[in-house]
């Protein structure tokens, strides 16, 4: 079964700093998607970024970019220029046809 | 677009009762996904309907079970409540089916007493 892994269940950055949450993921799938998902302590989940496995280059959203490392199954997401509302929990998320996995999740504290 | 929207927001049953929770996806959506969310096992995938029809199941037992009407609303549907069901039920829309994003609505809490 395809499984999500973030060994971090808590990172704190500075204000304006950069910070990377680690994921890894397993699975046999050739075909498949990922994607970091941001829950603020109001509770909606926030789509922040996708990466097809298919595509060698890396997603960027603004100050949201990925290091997918396809042969490693890793997925990080790197954080540019930290903001307070970039605190939150943030998920790393696995899709194929048939399933959808979450990771345990990173709380992201920024600090003033 | 409005975003997808869950009714209703909390609720309060008893053990052994059902509810029905409700899901409106994004307009232009036709699948629908739903998951509980707790503190123990996290976030975890239920069930997917694709134009009315299941087209993905997590493991959870028969008592989850749920359906999607011709306007791509979704309705879920938890039997016999035990103590933990209670969780925070989250449904979300794409404009296609898995692998591709998902849109979360805010959720419905649900407490089993």
């Amino acid at each position: 079964a395809q499984t999500v892994t973030q060994s971090q269940p808590e990172m704190s950055v500075q204000e304006a700093e950069t910070v990377t949450l680690s994921c890894t993921y397993d699975t046999s799938e050739s075909d498949y998607y990922l994607f970091w998902y941001k829950q603020p302590p109001s509770r909606q989940m926030i789509l922040v970024i996708r990466q097809e496995a298919y595509k060698q280059q890396n997603a960027t959203e603004n100050r949201f970019s990925v290091n997918f490392q396809k042969a490693a199954k890793s997925f990080s997401l790197k954080i540019s220029d930290s903001q307070l509302g970039d605190a939150a929990m943030y998920f790393c998320a696995y899709s194929d046809n048939n399933d959808m996995r979450f990771g345990a999740g990173t709380r992201l504290t920024v600090k003033p | 677009k409005a975003g997808v929207t869950q009714t209703p927001r909390y609720l309060i049953k008893t053990r052994g009762q059902q509810v029905t929770l409700s899901c409106s996806p994004i307009s232009g959506h036709r699948s629908v996904s739903w998951y509980q969310q707790t503190p123990g096992q996290g976030l975890q995938f239920l069930f997917e309907y694709f134009s009315e029809t299941q087209r993905n199941k997590g493991n959870f037992p028969g008592r989850f079970s749920g359906r999607q009407f011709s306007n791509s609303r979704s309705e879920m549907n938890v039997s016999t409540l035990e103590l933990g069901d209670s969780a925070l039920y989250l449904c979300a829309s794409s404009r296609d089916s898995l692998p591709y994003e998902q849109y979360f609505g805010p959720g419905t809490r649900l407490t089993v007493t």
